[in-house]
This record gives structure tokens, sequence and C-alpha cells, in this order.
């Protein structure tokens, strides 16, 4: 089946440092990755929609500016938590859709992991 | 807009009894995907069913079964003869046909399998 790898699985930062996290399809290219964020004990909430060569599409009430996307090629996106405060501290997680638009699972990354202390 | 609720938050069983979790979605579009995953205490995501608005045929896979009801608009799911490892939370998600795999998820389930 298809792999999505992250990285890194968990980081510990300092408040206002900035993180860069790594979403790559190993097996298959992606046009389109999509971000997700989860709070302790809480549901999955997408963050972000990134397609490649273009501009990532936010959802609501998450600052751009904040959480910076990019989509350089087929095969990776990052996520990039500018200056982290201890309130962004939660569990990334990334997934894929294929270039061939096939509706088929959700291929996910393992996940993030960060802690800002 | 999309919604997924899942009423339930935890469950506890002791091993060997059978546990159903409950799932019942919104969405205004015709054809859409419905899913079930198992996050596990480490925190990824495992993937256990796909299904489209258009099969509504239960399925069964060793000790997990799915309902699917249009009507009620609800995919329930169903471990029989839980075991420990079975322990998580587990997610219901929904995407619609031309989202690609953007979902929506429910709040999750966690169960507990006592031995």
């Amino acid at each position: 089946g298809a792999v999505v790898s992250q990285h890194p699985s968990w980081v510990i930062c300092k408040s206002g440092t900035s993180v860069k996290i790594e979403c790559r399809s190993l097996d298959f290219q992606a046009t389109t990755m999509f971000w997700y964020r989860q709070f302790p004990k809480q549901s999955l909430m997408l963050m972000a929609t990134s397609n490649e060569g273009s501009k990532a599409t936010y959802e609501q009430g998450v600052e751009k500016d904040k959480f910076l996307i990019n989509h350089a090629s087929l095969t990776l996106s990052t996520l990039t938590v500018t200056s982290a405060h201890p309130e962004d501290s939660s569990f990334y997680i990334c997934s894929a859709d294929p270039w061939e638009g096939m509706n088929t699972e959700a291929f996910f990354g393992q996940g993030t992991r960060l802690t800002v202390v | 807009a999309q919604k997924v609720t899942q009423a339930q938050t935890e469950i506890s069983v002791v091993e060997k009894e059978d546990v159903t979790l409950d799932c019942v979605y919104e969405t205004r579009d015709t054809t859409y995907y419905l899913f079930w995953y198992k996050q596990p205490p480490s925190g990824e995501l495992v993937f256990l069913i796909r299904r489209n608005s258009f099969d509504e045929q239960n399925e069964i896979s060793g000790r997990y079964s799915w309902n699917f009801q249009k009507s009620t608009s609800s995919f329930n799911f169903t471990i029989t003869a839980s075991q420990v490892v079975d322990s998580a939370v587990y997610f219901c998600a929904l995407t619609f046909g031309a989202a690609g795999n953007k979902l929506t998820f429910g709040g999750g389930t966690r169960v507990l399998v006592k031995p």
C-alpha cells in the first residue's frame, strides 16, 4: 500500500522558535496533502489543504502566517509552525491523496507530537 | 456543511464482550465516503474501512463489522469478542465526492477493554 512518511515523529522546542514538519509520499505522487491538528483527548481537525505548486487553503480560524505550508513537489509538503508557543503544543498529522485522484483510503503519516516549552 | 457525531465518548467493556460504536453523519452531498480509523496510544491512524454512499451492504472483516444505513445516516461499527488490543480511540470520518480525502472527523470514541 501507499506509504506516507512524516518527520519528525516528535519534537520539543522553546517558545518563540519555529519548527518544520515534513510529510512525504514515498511511493506515489500526491497533488494534494492535508494537515490536521489534534489536541489532547480531542478529535482531528483539518488545518489546511496543501496543493502542489499553489498556495495552501486554510480552514477558518487557522492563522496562515503562523502555520506556513509549502508543497513544492509532488511528494513533499512541509508545515512550519512559526514563533511557536505552548498553546501550539499538539499532535500534527498529514495525509496525502494520490495523483490519480482516485478515491481510496486516506494515507496518513505517523504524526508529529509537538511540545513547546 | 458536513458533520459527524459520535455520541459515545468512552466505552468500557470486559474482554470477549461485543462493543458497538455509533456514528451519525450529516451531509448534503449524494456522493460521499465514510471511514473508520483506529488510533492506538502511539497516535498513528489505522485505516479500518472506507464505504461509499452507494454501497449499503454491511461488511464483516474478522471480528469487525459495519452497519451502514442511509435512512438514518448512520455507519455503526461493532467489535465482536473484544480483546485488550482493541483498546484505542476510534474515529468515524466523512468526505464528499469532489473533496478527495479531506476528512471531517467525529469526536472519537475511546474503547477500553479490560482483561
